[in-house]
């Protein structure tokens, strides 16, 4: 059964660049899509972006001129970089695996990781 | 961007009862949304995948029906442990969510 779990700094300083890392276990990252998504009080859930195992990737355009995801075949792991990061950004971050050879919905989840920013 | 509205916000009821919640969404998803549990500091569980495809391990009584612009949750008696927070979420465009319904007991 596939597992994920994100790891990462809990608080980020405004102007700064947020970093997580899903690593994914009892299972390959090969073949499927992985998302990143936080969720906030004020806004919800929010999907941040995708990644598939080849390398292809698709961000939400509000997010998509401070996002890069990458992946790390070796590690089986997924990784976030959310760059000039303000008090808006303060959230829970989730990883998810999101379909097989296509994209599809978010199962399963990763347990997600808080994360603040704050100077 | 296609908006989910979910109504009701929270909606009250007590251990045995039917829950019906309903999504709609701004623009036609086709049969393209799926439906999310949320318990107090969890991460969302896929309960429902396009529109009435119960996901792997859920219970028979949760079904989700619909299509287009107009869907529904139902959970046909409730159990002590689906007091929850559920979310619509739809892949036609982009990937959205609603802003979820609670489940709260009354």
């Amino acid at each position: 059964q596939v597992q994920l779990q994100e790891s990462g700094p809990g608080l980020v300083r405004p102007s700064e660049t947020l970093s997580l890392t899903c690593t994914v276990s009892g299972g390959s990252i090969t073949n499927y899509y992985w998302s990143w998504i936080r969720q906030t009080p004020g806004k919800g859930l929010e999907w941040i972006g995708y990644i598939y195992y080849s390398g292809f990737t698709d961000y939400h355009p509000s997010l998509k001129s401070r996002v890069t995801i990458s992946r790390d075949m070796s590690k089986n792991q997924v990784s976030l970089n959310l760059r000039s990061v303000s008090a808006a950004d303060t959230a829970v971050y989730y990883c998810a695996r999101s379909g097989f050879w296509t994209i599809n919905w978010f199962d399963p989840w990763g347990q997600g990781i808080p994360v603040t920013v704050s100077s | 961007e296609i908006v989910l509205t979910q109504s009701p916000a929270t909606l009250s009821l007590s251990p045995g009862e039917r829950a019906t919640l309903s999504c709609r969404a701004s623009q036609s998803v086709s049969s393209q949304l799926a439906w999310y549990q949320q318990k107090p500091g969890q991460a969302p569980r896929l309960l429902i995948s396009d529109a009435s495809n119960r996901a792997t391990g859920i219970p028979a009584r949760f079904s989700g029906s619909g299509s287009g612009t107009d869907f529904t949750l139902t959970i046909s008696s409730l159990e002590p442990e689906d007091f929850a927070v559920y979310y619509c979420q739809q892949r036609r465009e982009s990937l959205t969510f609603g802003p979820g319904t609670k489940v709260d007991i009354k």
